[in-house]
């Protein structure tokens, strides 16, 4: 079956610990976005990829970095600079020009 | 600045009527809008989509409107279902704008259909 796994589910960290989050896609998508969910608030956008060894900014990425090395892999590092970690962190991934992306189940990190 | 706004965060209705979700947009330059559904703990699923160049767009029971000159658009499900009751997400893009890879998203709309 096509689709987005990200790995784990819950994860839980310490303040100060960097912590990576997994994102595979078999769907031969080129672009790959990571997004965070917080409570009341809509999905906002961390970092994206259009194609492998390239990536963008999104508009929350201070605390963020990513790498693209493979074109099914785009793995989401939360730093210890991210001042408010805790949140439910969502892949995505796109294959053509008309915006439509395809989620991953999402990971929920909390850090205490 | 919220590009996109979706103003009610709650919306209940009875299960066999109609569900009107409304969305506001700012942004000129949005030329596609989706609509996408999200269960608690679970990535969003892809409902509907609709072209600048239309202003209706239907699939089964979901029918998408979009007004372009009020920037307005809604989602209308009938006959609404229990199984319905979700988060529904309104977002748009620019394809002419070469950012077409990012989707803006509102803050979302919880409905819930009672049986």
């Amino acid at each position: 079956d096509g689709g987005i796994t990200q790995s784990p589910k819950y994860l839980f960290r310490k303040e100060g610990q960097n912590v990576t989050l997994s994102c595979e896609q078999n769907l031969n998508h080129d672009a790959m976005y990571w997004y965070r969910q917080d409570p009341g608030q809509g999905l906002r956008l961390i970092y994206y990829s259009q194609i492998v060894n390239d990536f963008q900014k999104g508009d929350i990425a201070e605390g963020y970095s990513v790498s693209r090395e493979k074109k099914e892999s785009f793995p989401l590092t939360v730093t210890s600079a991210q001042k408010n970690p805790t949140a439910f962190y969502l892949c995505a991934s796109s294959g053509g020009q008309l915006g439509e992306q395809y989620f991953g189940p999402g990971t929920r990190l909390t850090v205490t | 600045d919220q590009q996109v706004k979706q103003n009610s965060p709650s919306l209940s209705v009875q299960e066999g009527r109609i569900s009107i979700l409304n969305c506001d947009y700012t942004n000129s330059m949005f030329d596609y809008f989706l609509w996408y559904k999200k269960y608690p703990a679970e990535g969003p699923t892809f409902l509907i989509s609709i072209s600048s160049i239309k202003d209706k767009n239907e699939d089964g029971r979901f029918t998408v409107f979009l007004n372009k000159s009020a920037k307005h658009l809604s989602l209308h499900i009938v006959p609404s279902q229990p199984g319905d009751s979700a988060v529904y997400f309104c977002a748009a893009t620019s394809n002419s704008g070469g950012s077409n890879y990012k989707l803006t998203f509102g803050k979302g709309t919880l409905l819930t259909v009672n049986p």
